[in-house]
């Protein structure tokens, strides 16, 4: 079954350290986003890329980085330069030029302690 | 930048009881989504609108596309407890264009 795959669900981590989130579609979908979503919060974008090794930054971009060297992966670093990492991060993807809307993944829950 | 507007945000409500929410936006939209997300899940697509007028059912969900395109709505009737969640909107101008989120409405159901 095709889906898109975030791991792992919940992570640790000590406040000072880069920490990287997995993202992995095998939907074959062009496009793929990252969000941050905060108790009783909407969702806020941080990065996108409608193609492999390029990308865009969202609305709250600072403190983040990704790459896109492959179509099916995503991956989100979060950097000691993230004032307040602790947040529930959302990975989505889509095929470009669509109405279909976006597929999610289920979620990393970061927190830093 | 576009905003979407959604309420109410939040609904207290008894089993059995019909929901109603909606989005409004300061511009069009040519597509509108309705997403819920279950507690500590990625939120899954639940009504797919693509044309102003449109009323679109998905069992007992019914979600409508506004006439002047800057409004969608969704009801949900006779609720249930696993219709808790957190219920966004979600609009999109064209198809190149990312989508615009709302802000959410969180539902509670009461047994």
């Amino acid at each position: 079954d095709g889906g898109i795959t975030q791991s792992p669900k919940y992570l640790f981590r000590k406040e000072g350290q880069n920490v990287t989130l997995s993202c992995e579609q095998n939907l074959n979908h062009d496009a793929m986003y990252w969000y941050r979503q905060d108790p009783g919060q909407g969702l806020r974008l941080i990065y996108y890329s409608q193609i492999v090794n390029d990308f865009q930054k969202g609305d709250i971009a600072e403190g983040y980085s990704v790459s896109r060297e492959k179509k099916e992966s995503f991956p989100l670093t979060v950097t000691s330069a993230q004032k307040n990492p602790t947040a529930f991060y959302l990975c989505a993807s889509s095929i470009w030029g669509s109405r279909d809307g976006y597929t999610f993944g289920s979620g990393t829950r970061l927190t830093v302690v | 930048g576009q905003q979407l507007n959604q309420s109410p945000q939040s609904m207290f409500i008894q089993e059995g009881e019909d929901v109603s929410m909606n989005c409004t936006s300061s511009s069009i939209f040519n597509t509108w989504l309705w997403y819920k997300q279950d507690p500590g899940e990625g939120p899954v697509l639940l009504i797919a609108l693509y044309k102003a007028g449109e009323l679109t059912s998905n069992g007992r969900l019914t979600a409508q596309f506004g006439i002047t395109r800057k409004d969608s709505f969704l009801n949900i009737s006779a609720s249930i407890p696993s219709d808790v969640g957190i219920y966004f909107c979600a609009g999109q101008l064209s198809v190149f264009s990312r989508l615009t989120f709302g802000e959410g409405t969180q539902l509670t159901v009461n047994p």
